[in-house]
């Protein structure tokens, strides 16, 4: 069956950096886009990134201003989201999740469970 | 930067009744317009995409509609488990960007 974990999540520092990482098993990972999205407490959903199933294509949004990087190794079956320079305001539950068949850049359809990220003094 | 507006924030209902979301954006939208469920402690679940089309596994009463700037999810008959929030979200054209509306939550009258 599609599985997304995701791992990394923590409390750390403002100013530090943080690597999430997803595995996922139960489809070719490497012939799908995927992509992060995190929701803060009490907050909706936002879309942080997307990369593209050979991981040459990269979009993100504007808050992210260059301070975190998707990546992905599709021989090891995994995303990453790699967080720098982060900010109380970075604090959330970050999901990865898979892009529709079709296109890296379609509406996600699977999601995993989320991991947490608390930045704090 | 398109903006989602989603109306009303609240829906109070009683299970049986018929359930209208709406969604609104700031300027035309491709048609990249997506539609997800979410409960409390889980991620959000894919409904609707491209504006009209259930994604796998969705029950035929939840639809969607719309185009241009106005989309609308309907619920034919809300049952117990449809109680939650639902987002709308679009993706611009190029480059791929998505956004997130503010959600309306569904909860019992």
């Amino acid at each position: 069956q599609v599985r997304l974990v995701e791992s990394g999540g923590g409390v750390v520092q403002p100013g530090r950096s943080l690597r999430l990482s997803c595995a996922v098993s139960g489809f070719m990972f490497s012939g799908y886009g995927m992509q992060w999205v995190r929701q803060a407490p009490g907050k909706g959903p936002e879309w942080v990134a997307v990369i593209s199933n050979d991981g040459v294509h990269k979009y993100d949004a504007d808050f992210v201003k260059g301070r975190f990087t998707i990546s992905r190794d599709n021989s090891k079956n995994t995303l990453y989201l790699q967080m720098d320079s982060l900010r109380g305001e970075d604090t959330a539950v970050y999901y990865c999740a898979r892009s529709r068949p079709g296109s890296s850049y379609y509406a996600p359809d699977v999601w995993g469970q989320g991991t947490t990220v608390t930045v704090s003094s | 930067e398109i903006v989602l507006t989603q109306s009303p924030a609240t829906l109070s209902l009683s299970p049986g009744e018929r359930a209208t979301l709406s969604c609104r954006a700031s300027q035309s939208v491709t048609g990249y317009l997506a539609w997800y469920q979410q409960k409390p402690g889980q991620a959000p679940r894919l409904l609707i995409y491209d504006a009209s089309n259930r994604a796998t596994g969705i029950p035929a009463r939840f639809s969607g509609s719309g185009s241009g700037t106005d989309f609308t999810l309907t619920i034919s008959s809300l049952e117990p488990e449809d109680f939650a929030v639902y987002y709308c979200q679009q993706r611009d054209y190029w480059p791929p960007i998505f956004t997130f509306g503010p959600g309306t939550k569904v909860d019992f009258k």
